[in-house]
């Protein structure tokens, strides 16, 4: 799976909007852009995913750039439970072991 | 529903020890991994199982690592001789299913970890 680039910490106030970056240049046609996060003391949790349109769910929106070579997770009102290390993560769908390969993430830090 | 549990929740052992760590799946799910977290890094992969065979272990370091699944669910980690390298927080993942689907039956689900000190 190709490489991914991510700032190492990032700081957002309490019920503002958080867009957290992620390059990926290398990128291939097969790979998809996977978002997890990992809160203090757990296992990291799947938070979004996309291949070429924006994504929306209720934790997150995922939007990918036009030639697919960065992408931004969004997270709408920041709370305090959203402090929290974000991986973004690319995987091959030829991948047949679907194992996940994680860079260092982005460590946030919500500000009340 | 259950989540992924895994047991025990610490674990402190002496150098050139064995220890047996163990990860309990969400029931049903057929993929089962296996990570191994260092302080300030991402997880990395060590071991992939597709039902009871291990589909994958190119990530175990070398033969003192061992896992199984003899049954399809619940899995062992097994470390012989542990080193002091080896202190970690141990993550355990499940699927509904492997391959390289990107649906939400290949969303990978994670247990609390297990965190390995060797004194």
């Amino acid at each position: 799976d190709a490489k991914t680039t991510q700032p190492n910490s990032m700081e957002s106030n309490e019920e503002e909007p958080v867009h957290l970056p992620c390059n990926h240049s290398t990128i291939s046609g097969t790979d998809y852009i996977h978002w997890y996060r990992q809160l203090p003391s757990q296992g990291p949790e799947y938070v979004i995913h996309g291949l070429t349109s924006n994504v929306n769910n209720r934790m997150a929106s995922l939007a990918i750039a036009e030639d697919r070579k960065s992408s931004t997770l969004i997270l709408h009102r920041a709370t305090l439970r959203d402090a929290a290390v974000y991986y973004c993560i690319l995987r091959d769908v030829n991948n047949a072991g679907n194992m996940l390969t994680f860079g260092g993430g982005t460590r946030l830090m919500v500000k009340p | 529903g259950a989540g992924v549990s895994q047991t025990p929740s610490n674990k402190v052992t002496e150098k050139g020890k064995y220890v047996e760590l163990r990860c309990d799946p969400i029931s049903g799910h057929t993929a089962l991994y296996w990570y191994r977290q260092s302080l300030g890094q991402g997880p990395e992969f060590l071991i992939y199982f597709q039902g009871t065979g291990a589909a994958d272990d190119s990530g175990l370091p070398n033969d003192r690592f061992f896992a199984v699944r003899p049954e399809g669910s619940v899995s062992t980690l097994k470390i012989q001789r542990t080193e002091r390298g080896d202190s970690a927080v141990y993550l355990c993942a499940s699927s509904l299913r492997g391959g390289g689907g990107q649906g939400p039956a290949d969303t990978q689900y994670f247990g609390p970890g297990t965190r390995l000190t060797v004194l």
